[in-house]
């Protein structure tokens, strides 16, 4: 099946420092990538959706220059969030979804096994 | 707009008897619906889809969902609830109207399965 990685799992570091979590698509080609945010005992909030070879599209509210997200290749995209703060500790996930082929035409996401960040 | 409601926070049930997570939706169109599982500082993994034709979905480790258009819901479900159930459900939506592929997640259930 469609297999995402997700690395770093878990990630400490200090206020002011920048994180840089990233996203493989293991056996099949993501055209389109997404990131989400999880905070304790809440749902999914999308953060912005990358799609290869050109610039993420962020949802509203999210700070383009906080959270940096490249999509240079087709198995490949990070998140890299910038001068971090304590506010930014969250669990971040990402997901991917292939191109037209058939096992991709019925839609589903794949998705990373989320990443820890705590910012002290 | 596309969007996905989940009423309950939580869900209780005994080992052996059967479970069900209420989700409903709010769409436009006719609804790709999904149902994810996560578990503790996990990413989701998908257990099953409504795209079309039969009402009744099967998925992964035994759970089903049965779509009902005049009741926008479609509630997952499971006869015999294992321990190994116990985890964060999300019902979501697929919008197929302004934006393909973003996916609309509802707040999640809580799945408590106990011996």
């Amino acid at each position: 099946g469609a297999v995402v990685s997700q690395h770093p799992s878990w990630v400490i570091c200090k206020s002011g420092t920048s994180v840089k979590i990233e996203c493989r698509s293991l056996d099949f080609q993501a055209t389109t990538m997404f990131w989400y945010r999880q905070f304790p005992k809440q749902s999914l909030m999308l953060m912005a959706t990358s799609n290869e070879g050109s610039k993420a599209t962020y949802e509203q509210g999210v700070e383009k220059d906080k959270f940096l997200i490249n999509h240079a290749s087709l198995t490949l995209s990070t998140l890299t969030v910038t001068s971090a703060h304590p506010e930014d500790s969250s669990f971040y996930i990402c997901s991917a979804r292939g191109g037209t082929s058939a096992f991709f035409g019925t839609g589903e996401l794949f998705f990373g096994e989320g990443s820890r960040l705590t910012v002290l | 707009a596309q969007s996905v409601a989940q009423p309950e926070d939580q869900v209780n049930v005994a080992e052996g008897n059967p479970l069900t997570v209420k989700c409903t939706y709010s769409v436009s169109g006719n609804p790709y619906l999904f149902w994810y599982v996560q578990y503790p500082n996990r990413g989701l993994q998908f257990l099953l889809k409504y795209i079309t034709g039969d009402n009744l979905v099967k998925g992964s480790y035994g759970f089903e969902a049965e779509f009902n258009k005049s009741q926008t819901s479609f509630h997952l479900k499971k006869p015999s609830a294992l321990v190994s159930d116990s985890a964060l459900y999300f019902c979501a939506v697929r919008d197929k109207e302004n934006n393909f592929n973003k996916f609309y997640f509802g707040s999640g259930t809580k799945l408590n399965v106990k011996p």
